[in-house]
């Protein structure tokens, strides 16, 4: 089965410090990963994509995203959280021959003062 | 852009009532996709259309549940009869077309209670 998985229901830190919120992912072929936020009452935000290329992919609000083939994983990163980061992040993977996304369960992220 | 527009933002319904949710895609997208989000299953895809035509409606639970899109601008989904387990927050997304490397953009969701 193809699909896309968060290990993380929950991960805390604190402001000022580096955050990691850990996608892993099954696929056969190219991956095509994305990362997406939703905060309280509001839509998903798309944050970054890995198509192609280099591994490292910056998006938006300071965040990045790693592609690990070898590992299949593709965390997002940012090196100094804000409490405006409090929010629901949901990775999500295409494979070719299906058009849609198949998004992980979601991890929430919460960032203390 | 507006980005993507729902409504009604919230809506709430006796079981056994028809439910019709709407969507403005973003313009020039030539893709639409309607998802469903609830704490138990989490974000599900329920059908996409490229073109305005059906692509894929397996994520459909049921027969109570038909979508449309007339033209390019505009999309419902429709729930008849509703009940309770209907109860979710939908979302609408668009993207410029269906290959794998285009994001998607969603709307701010409409939030259904079927009581």
């Amino acid at each position: 089965a193809q699909s896309v998985a968060q290990p993380e229901d929950q991960v805390n830190v604190a402001e000022g410090n580096p955050l990691t919120v850990k996608c892993t992912y099954s696929v056969s072929g190219n991956p095509y990963l994305f990362w997406y936020v939703q905060y309280p009452n509001r839509g998903l935000q798309f944050l970054l994509k890995y198509i192609t290329g280099d591994n490292l992919v910056k998006g938006s609000y300071g965040f990045e995203a790693e592609f690990n083939k070898s590992q299949t994983s593709f965390h997002l990163k940012k090196p100094s959280a804000l409490v405006s980061d409090s929010a629901l992040y949901f990775c999500a993977v295409r494979y070719t021959g299906r058009r849609a996304l198949t998004f992980g369960s979601g991890t929430r992220l919460q960032v203390q003062p | 852009d507006a980005g993507v527009i729902q409504s009604p933002r919230h809506e709430v319904t006796e079981m056994g009532q028809e439910v019709t949710l709407r969507c403005k895609p973003i313009s020039g997208h030539n893709s639409l996709f309607w998802y469903r989000q609830t704490m138990m299953r989490g974000l599900e895809l329920l059908i996409y259309f490229n073109n305005n035509v059906p692509i894929d409606d397996s994520g459909m639970p049921e027969d109570r549940f038909s979508a449309k899109m007339p033209n390019a601008s505009f999309s419902t989904l429709k729930i008849q009869p509703s009940e309770p387990r209907d109860s979710a927050v939908y979302f609408c997304a668009s993207s410029l077309g269906v290959q794998e490397t285009y994001e998607q953009y969603f709307g701010p969701g409409t939030r259904l209670t079927v009581t």
